[in-house]
């Protein structure tokens, strides 16, 4: 199985700063990498798709970079309804498998 | 608009088993995939494994090979997840998701959600 992790697992940041969080691969995937946004209680959200296509509906200061083995996600101006737990997940192999998942809680 | 939803929470007791349900709406039931996966009480996201609606095809993880049964309801636009032997390590809030390719391809990524459905064994 790939083994996704991610830093960092939490960090404290305030609304405009810009914020990048990285996810790191156990093998090379390409571009086969998407994130998601989690809120407390509610179903995963898509933000990212194949490493930097930004997904319908979704603001455009959520970006994503990186192929192969390492990715990031940047917020370029974090707004208060960022402050939650953000997961990468690779899509190139059976089982697809996350990362533990980083939060972003306000400072 | 695109909708999955799930059925209620349940509680089970060890060795028992439980059957999720996922009804679609607003969109092609057997045109996308359905993927499930599972998120226990503070922990991170777990995959299971889906299944072509069309066909009735499916692909399950590994680890829950021999305990997932993964089936469809085409005349309901309901797909559905058996997990048996319970354990209590299988308490989870489990989800279905719909694969974001459509005609008969798969992305592997996953969009829209279902709302979640906990389920909790317990003796």
């Amino acid at each position: 199985d790939i083994q996704m992790t991610q830093s960092p697992s939490s960090l404290s940041a305030s609304v405009g700063d810009r914020v990048t969080i990285t996810c790191r691969a156990s093998q090379s995937i390409s571009s086969y990498l998407n994130w998601y946004q989690q809120k407390v209680g509610k179903a995963p959200k898509v933000l990212i798709y194949a490493a930097s296509s930004l997904q319908s509906g979704v603001p455009s200061r959520f970006s994503g970079s990186g192929s192969g083995t390492d990715f990031t996600l940047t917020i370029s101006s974090l707004q208060p309804e960022d402050f939650t737990t953000y997961y990468c997940q690779q899509s190139y192999s059976i089982p697809f498998t996350f990362g533990p998942g980083t939060t972003v809680d306000i400072k | 608009q695109v909708q999955l939803v799930q059925s209620g929470a349940e509680v089970k007791k060890p060795g028992a088993s439980v059957k999720v349900s996922c009804k679609a709406s607003g969109y092609t039931f057997t045109g996308y995939y359905v993927h499930w996966v599972r998120q226990a009480p503070g922990q991170g996201l777990e995959w299971m494994g889906w299944i072509n609606p069309n066909s009735g095809g499916t692909s399950y993880a590994q680890k829950f090979q021999g305990r997932v049964t993964m089936t469809r309801d085409t005349s309901i636009s309901t797909a559905y997840m058996e997990l048996s032997r319970l354990r209590s390590d299988d308490t989870a809030v489990y989800y279905c998701a719909r694969d974001a390719a459509g005609g008969q391809l798969l992305s592997n990524w996953f969009d829209p959600w279902g709302q979640g459905t906990l389920v909790t064994v317990s003796s």
